[in-house]
């Protein structure tokens, strides 16, 4: 079983308008971190935000917010007021094992598309 | 602070071929990864290291050596390149104290 999937291969949004890039995760472990990167057509990996497992409120990072959902196992993307410079890939990844303790580790979804039309 | 740097930016082998990617950083992280990125897929490990002279196998280890006799330097050795390792190859590095790993710009490799 995939322990990251993201089920929207490619999304398109309006400039100025929110866009929600779904994650869900597989894990038994209580303890794990969820991530999103970033990656714009020149290559590089770019760290969005983070969610540990025992996180209590959504991370929010200004633009980004992460929509934690632990019972259904999802960890949703949310760009509001979306900008041209926001179409890239988006890749979900987790770690599983507590920050700290040598399990650095990440495991990537497939990722999504994101193009951001004018 | 150049953060984690990687050589070459692109590479083109024949298959056969040996060679070394390489990947520094200056930021005395204890762990440091490499990653492969193919077409339609995520990233996916290779191998890690949790410090110098500690190193273990990720997801994809078969046709890749790693070694760490620094802190700094974690190369990553293909031995006799396939097509099948055509891929752009990350390198990243982490410590205990974030949550956060930062990655290197990316090698693009293609072995024909």
């Amino acid at each position: 079983a995939q322990k990251i999937t993201q089920t929207q291969p490619g999304m398109f949004v309006q400039e100025k308008e929110a866009v929600t890039l779904d994650c869900t995760y597989d894990t038994s472990d209580p303890s794990y971190g969820l991530f999103w990167y970033k990656q714009p057509s020149s290559g590089e990996m770019i760290f969005l935000i983070y969610q540990g497992s025992y996180d209590q409120q959504n991370a929010t990072e200004g633009r980004y917010s992460l929509n934690f959902q632990k019972a259904r196992k999802s960890a949703n993307l949310v760009i509001s007021a979306s900008q041209l410079g926001d179409s890239a890939m988006y890749f979900c990844a987790m770690r599983e094992g507590p920050s700290g303790a040598g399990s650095y580790q990440l495991t990537f979804g497939k990722g999504t598309k994101l193009s951001v039309i004018p | 602070n150049a953060g984690v740097t990687q050589t070459p930016k692109f590479q083109v082998l024949k298959t056969g071929q040996s060679m070394t990617l390489q990947c520094a950083q200056d930021m005395n992280h204890e762990y440091m990864s490499w990653y492969r990125q193919d077409p339609g897929m995520g990233l996916r490990l290779i191998h890690y290291s949790v410090g110098a002279g500690i190193t273990d196998q990720g997801e994809v280890p078969n046709g890749y050596n790693v070694s760490r006799s620094t802190t700094e330097d974690f190369p990553l050795r293909l031995l006799s390149a396939a097509p099948s390792q055509t891929s752009v190859y990350f390198c990243a590095s982490s410590t205990a104290a974030t949550y956060e790993q930062y990655f290197g710009p990316g090698t693009r490799l293609t072995v024909t």
